[in-house]
């Protein structure tokens, strides 16, 4: 069973579209995030939920809107999409909370690479 | 400044020897993590190895072991016994607070290809 998966795996589109990405971890953690990797391989945060409550919005265009039904997904909406805006997005997940000597460890998706033409 | 240095874009190792890939680290608060992830051709992110700031011992995971220098803020990843498979991006994380923190972003470096021959 896959722990963070991601939908689509790809994506190519016309620049001005909307395009949806979605993501499901079946971990139980309780917090997700979206980031962005661009061509130059750097990773940046983007969003992260808590319990459904969005508790990082990084400068990010107003054109992205994430939502979060349920604390098991985290959805990532791009509306009039840029040309800028081709990278791999990557979905992630943790579990919070100092109990136990885990690392709590950022679970990653594999990976949704948007291609805008 | 960049909370999390990759001074090395790429590094070349022969197979089954070792090899040490840098990362230096800036933060100002006394509790923190450090990860390494690695990052195939095929694109995911695959966790390694993790520190934590009060970690007395140095991190070990089967052929990854983590060389951490708290004085000099370095978290170097040593591979020991390179395989080809071993070939892939490497990225250095880290997160400041408190380990149950909500806000915990992870900080990434630029990532260093190592590629490994045979």
């Amino acid at each position: 069973d896959t722990a963070v998966s991601q939908t689509p795996k790809y994506l190519v589109t016309q620049m001005g579209n909307d395009k949806s990405i979605k993501c499901e971890q079946n971990l139980g953690h309780d917090t997700m995030y979206w980031y962005k990797q661009d061509s130059k391989k750097f990773l940046k945060i983007m969003f992260s939920y808590n319990n459904k409550e969005l508790i990082i919005n990084e400068t990010v265009p107003n054109r992205f809107s994430p939502k979060s039904p349920d604390k098991a997904h985290l959805n990532l909406h791009i509306n009039s999409l840029e040309l800028g805006d081709s990278a791999v997005y990557f979905c992630a997940s943790r579990q919070t909370g100092t109990g136990g000597s885990g690392a709590n460890v950022l679970t990653f998706g594999a990976g949704s690479r948007l291609t805008v033409l | 400044a960049q909370k999390i240095t990759q001074t090395q874009p790429g590094m070349f190792v022969q197979e089954k020897e070792a090899v040490t890939l840098d990362c230096t680290y800036d933060t100002s608060d006394p509790s923190y993590g450090l990860f390494w992830y690695k990052q195939p051709s095929s694109g995911e992110m695959i966790f390694l190895i993790y520190q934590g700031s009060y970690d007395q011992q140095n991190a070990t995971e089967g052929r990854y072991s983590l060389n951490f220098q708290k004085a000099r803020k370095s978290a170097n990843l040593v591979i020991s016994a390179s395989q080809l498979g071993d070939s892939a991006m490497y990225f250095c994380a880290m997160r400041e607070g408190v380990k149950g923190s909500t806000l915990g972003r992870l900080y990434f470096g630029r990532g260093t290809q190592l590629t490994v021959w045979p």
